[in-house]
């Protein structure tokens, strides 16, 4: 059973406006989580983190917002630039075992 | 800067034949983990190794093992490579409670 969901699998947003990725989880346990960004043929960079005692943070363009009574965790990313364009994960852990959890991915498409 | 390395970014094995991908981190990370990733199916963990000798099953562990006898190096062991195991391995470390690194990824094709 997918603990960690991301139910679009593609997104397509013109360069200058806000992308916007989105992420469900299933398991109350989880007191962190992160998104990662992915090109072809390249391991995943981590871009932002938050832990469940936030329910936001940013950095410079990305911004993560986290709604724990939803079980829902959303990237903002403005402005969308063209080198934005890859495929972004969530992930989810528990503190006490840093086991990391990894939804399915959303393929984001900047054009100019 | 952390680096975690991967020992091949592309590997041809045939049916039957034990395979061992190997992963080095150079930042004194206590976890690490193996992945692999599939399309339509995102990251899927293997094993995770939060210390030296220490392990445990990830998601998918069936058809895999793995060794942890240093700290700076987790392998991925395939007893016997079956043509479903081919994918892209990923290889991660951290320290306790933050983010992951990963390498660069073994795509690995059993024919």
């Amino acid at each position: 059973d997918q603990q960690v969901k991301q139910n679009s699998p593609s997104l397509s947003v013109q360069e200058g406006r806000i992308s916007i990725l989105n992420c469900d989880y299933t398991n109350s346990m989880f007191d962190y989580f992160l998104w990662y960004k992915k090109y072809p043929a390249e391991g995943p960079t981590f871009l932002i983190s938050i832990s469940s005692i936030k329910d936001k943070n940013e950095d410079g363009r990305f911004t993560v917002f986290l709604n724990k009574s939803a079980k829902h965790l959303s990237l903002h990313i403005v402005p969308s630039q063209p080198g934005d364009s890859a495929v972004y994960f969530c992930a989810a852990s528990w503190r006490n075992t840093d086991k990391l959890i990894f939804g399915t991915g959303t393929r984001l498409q900047v054009f100019p | 800067d952390v680096k975690v390395t991967q020992s091949s970014r592309y590997l041809v094995k045939r049916t039957g034949e034990k395979v061992f991908l190997e992963c080095v981190q150079d930042m004194d990370h206590e976890n690490m983990f193996w992945y692999r990733q599939d399309p339509g199916l995102g990251l899927r963990l293997i094993y995770f190794s939060y210390d030296v000798k220490m392990k445990e099953k990830g998601d998918i562990p069936e058809g895999y093992s793995v060794s942890r006898e240093k700290k700076e190096r987790f392998s991925l062991i395939l007893e016997s490579a079956s043509t479903n195991q081919t994918s892209m391995y990923l290889c991660a470390s951290s320290l306790r409670g933050l983010e992951a690194f990963f390498g660069q990824g073994t795509r690995l094709t059993v024919v």
